[in-house]
């Protein structure tokens, strides 16, 4: 059972203008969420993350909101750049346990940002 | 930075042999993981390991095992290699001191059974 749901696929976004992605999680025991950028042929690459105390998170061009009470976080970029064409995952962590360290991931978002 | 080092970038192997994936990383990380990533599937967990000689069962952890001798180096072991174990797989590691410490992923070693 998909723990982390990323319901879009893609995303296609014009240079300069705001790309959002969405992830919605059910399991209220995840504390951390973090975003990852996965370019073809190589590893995902850490982005952004966020606490489950904060309720934003913000880093140059990408900014991280976290929705507790909705179960909801969105990945806001801008301005969107060619460079940013990638597929982003989103991820949570939970806190407690021996699932320490462990991340759940959704199954992405292509973004393709076109001049 | 952190290094995380897959042995191969790709790998074409025969149905029914045993294949060793390698992953080695350089910054003394105690948690280490094994996914595969399958289009549309994004990263499925395989197994983990907290410690040496330590491993814990991921997702999908049929048809797999693993072994962690050293602290640096994780690896994949598939006992009886399959078609529908083509798939690109990565390793990753982390701290596993603090919470909320993300992973650091390989380049990743694309698998073909044939």
């Amino acid at each position: 059972d998909q723990q982390v749901k990323q319901n879009s696929p893609s995303l296609s976004v014009q240079e300069g203008r705001i790309s959002i992605l969405n992830c919605d999680y059910t399991n209220s025991m995840f504390d951390y969420f973090l975003w990852y950028k996965k370019y073809p042929a190589e590893g995902p690459t850490f982005l952004i993350s966020i606490s489950s105390i904060k309720d934003k998170n913000e880093d140059g061009r990408f900014t991280v909101f976290l929705n507790k009470s909705a179960k909801h976080l969105s990945l806001h970029i801008v301005p969107s750049q060619p460079g940013d064409s990638a597929v982003y995952f989103c991820a949570a962590m939970p806190d407690r346990g021996s699932t320490l360290g462990r991340l759940y991931f959704g199954r992405g978002t292509q973004l393709t940002v076109w001049p | 930075d952190v290094k995380v080092t897959q042995s191969s970038r790709y790998l074409v192997k025969r149905t029914g042999e045993k294949v060793f994936l390698e992953c080695v990383q350089d910054m003394d990380h105690e948690n280490m993981f094994w996914y595969r990533q399958d289009p549309g599937l994004g990263l499925r967990l395989i197994y983990f390991s907290y410690d040496v000689k330590m491993k814990e069962k991921g997702d999908i952890p049929e048809g797999y095992s693993v072994s962690r001798e050293k602290k640096e180096r994780f690896s994949l072991i598939l006992e009886s290699a399959s078609t529908n174990q083509t798939s690109m797989y990565l390793c990753a590691s982390s701290l596993g001191t603090l919470p909320g410490q993300p992973q650091h992923f390989g380049d990743g070693t694309r698998l073909s059974i044939l």
